[in-house]
């Protein structure tokens, strides 16, 4: 398996503009989550989905984001309009499993966005 | 509360010697404490992880003490070698009443191995 990918690696915007980071799971996972690390406040969920519905989405910054999962191999994390504080490295991550704290996260290797 | 604190933000420590990452938490409800290495431009991987009901686990070098009663618990790495260098996540898992999974995460340790 190919592990969990994420497109684009890099994504510099300026100010205003709408980004869209992608995220392709691991076959067969149930859980996908959204994560954004920084230097200050490191690495936070965002929102997490369980079969392809949001679950938690209490950790979303504010209206400006949004996620979506169409189906079982594709979520997407959009930002609209975005500014330069959403400069972070994002990651998606998935689990197998029903849900036990023993399922273990497997991490993309992250978006970096910068937000000029 | 949720919150997971972890410490020294950085670490630097000589080949062949120990590598201690300490972290404490405060809800007594948290089940399932795994460790996450996260090497530059990687995303985190699962190192290493304990359940509460034991105090100690160890896996090859990397080393999990638990203590319960203090809420408190720390990776040690052992014969620490340049390619440990990375980031390493402490984080605490409870299983909430929807049954799925939340994973807090710690903010973080900066290890810097040096021959």
């Amino acid at each position: 398996d190919a592990g969990v990918i994420q497109s684009p690696r890099h994504e510099v915007t300026e100010m205003g503009q709408e980004v869209t980071l992608r995220c392709k799971p691991i076959s067969g996972h149930d859980y996908l989550f959204w994560y954004r690390q920084t230097m200050m406040r490191g690495l936070e969920l965002l929102i997490y989905f369980n079969n392809n519905v949001p679950i938690d989405d209490s950790g979303m910054p504010e209206d400006r984001f949004s996620a979506k999962m169409p189906n079982a191999s594709f979520s997407t994390l959009k930002i609209q309009p975005s500014e330069p504080r959403d400069s972070a490295v994002y990651f998606c991550a998935s689990s197998l499993g029903s849900g036990a704290p023993t399922d273990t996260q497997y991490f993309g290797p992250g978006t970096r966005l910068t937000v000029l | 509360q949720q919150q997971v604190k972890q410490s020294p933000q950085s670490l630097i420590v000589q080949k062949g010697g120990i590598s201690i990452i300490n972290c404490a938490y405060e809800n007594t409800a948290f089940d399932y404490f795994p460790w996450y290495q996260q090497f530059p431009g990687k995303g985190p991987a699962l190192l290493i992880a304990i359940r509460p009901d034991v105090s100690e686990k160890k896996e090859g070098r990397f080393t999990i003490s638990f203590n319960k009663s203090a809420k408190q618990f720390s990776l040690h790495i052992m014969d620490s070698q340049p390619g440990d260098s990375a980031t390493y996540f402490c984080a605490a898992s409870i299983e909430n009443s929807g049954g799925y999974q939340k994973v807090t995460f710690g903010t973080g340790t900066k290890l810097q191995v040096i021959p």
